[in-house]
């Protein structure tokens, strides 16, 4: 299985602030890698496709970039509704894997 | 738009069998990879398989001795059966659409339903 990890695990921020969060694969899964956000109580929402591909309807703050093994999303401004767990998730291969998240929280 | 609804047991007791239940709204069961997905309580999200067309499935290694994935096409439901139950079940179980790509192989989940808790517990 392709294994995933992420980078910081949490991270306290503040509205306006500028957040990057990075995730890697244990191998090389070119740009086959997804963005979630999933607040509590709530399903994931997809909020990144094929590393930098924005979902329809999702604000352009949210970026990705990246591909190989490095990835990187990234919240130009945070506000206040960005407060959430944040999952990467490799399409490259099954079975599909996901990171195990990075928290935001109000700093 | 496509929605969909899970419906579970909510407890169920070790070693016995899980069933739970998605249904499709809003578009043809057809050319999607439906997937169940789950996230025990305060952890990462686990990929247990899909259905494709009805019948092609694909199982996570992990749970493969344990699972089946059916659809009912007539009822617009795909469901999930996982037998032997441990505590180490009790998570919320995810249906998801993993979105087809024309040429082939999917790309992310991008249609999730709200999920149905499940507590294995005596």
């Amino acid at each position: 299985d392709i294994q995933m990890t992420q980078s910081p695990s949490s991270v306290s921020a503040s509205v306006g602030d500028r957040v990057s969060i990075t995730c890697r694969a244990s191998q090389d899964i070119s740009t086959w890698l997804a963005w979630y956000q999933q607040k509590p109580g709530e399903a994931p929402k997809l909020l990144i496709y094929v590393a930098s591909t924005l979902q329809s309807g999702v604000p352009s703050r949210f970026s990705g970039s990246g591909s190989g093994t490095e990835f990187t999303l990234t919240i130009s401004s945070l506000r206040p509704e960005d407060f959430a767990t944040y999952y990467c998730q490799q399409s490259h291969t099954f079975p599909r894997t996901f990171g195990p998240g990075t928290k935001v929280d109000l700093k | 738009q496509v929605q969909l609804q899970e419906s579970g047991p909510g407890l169920v007791r070790p070693s016995e069998t899980l069933s739970v239940t998605c249904t499709v709204s809003g578009d043809s069961m057809d050319n999607a990879y439906w997937t169940w997905i789950r996230q025990p309580p305060g952890k990462a999200l686990e990929w247990i398989g899909y259905i494709y067309n009805g019948r092609v499935t694909k199982y996570n290694p992990s749970l493969e001795s344990r699972l089946t994935l059916s659809a009912d096409t007539s009822k617009n439901q795909v469901s999930l059966k996982l037998t032997s139950l441990t505590t180490a079940d009790t998570a919320i179980y995810y249906c998801a659409r993993d979105r087809a790509l024309i040429r082939g192989g999917t790309d992310a989940f991008d249609v999730w339903g709200q999920g149905t808790m499940v507590t294995v517990s005596s």
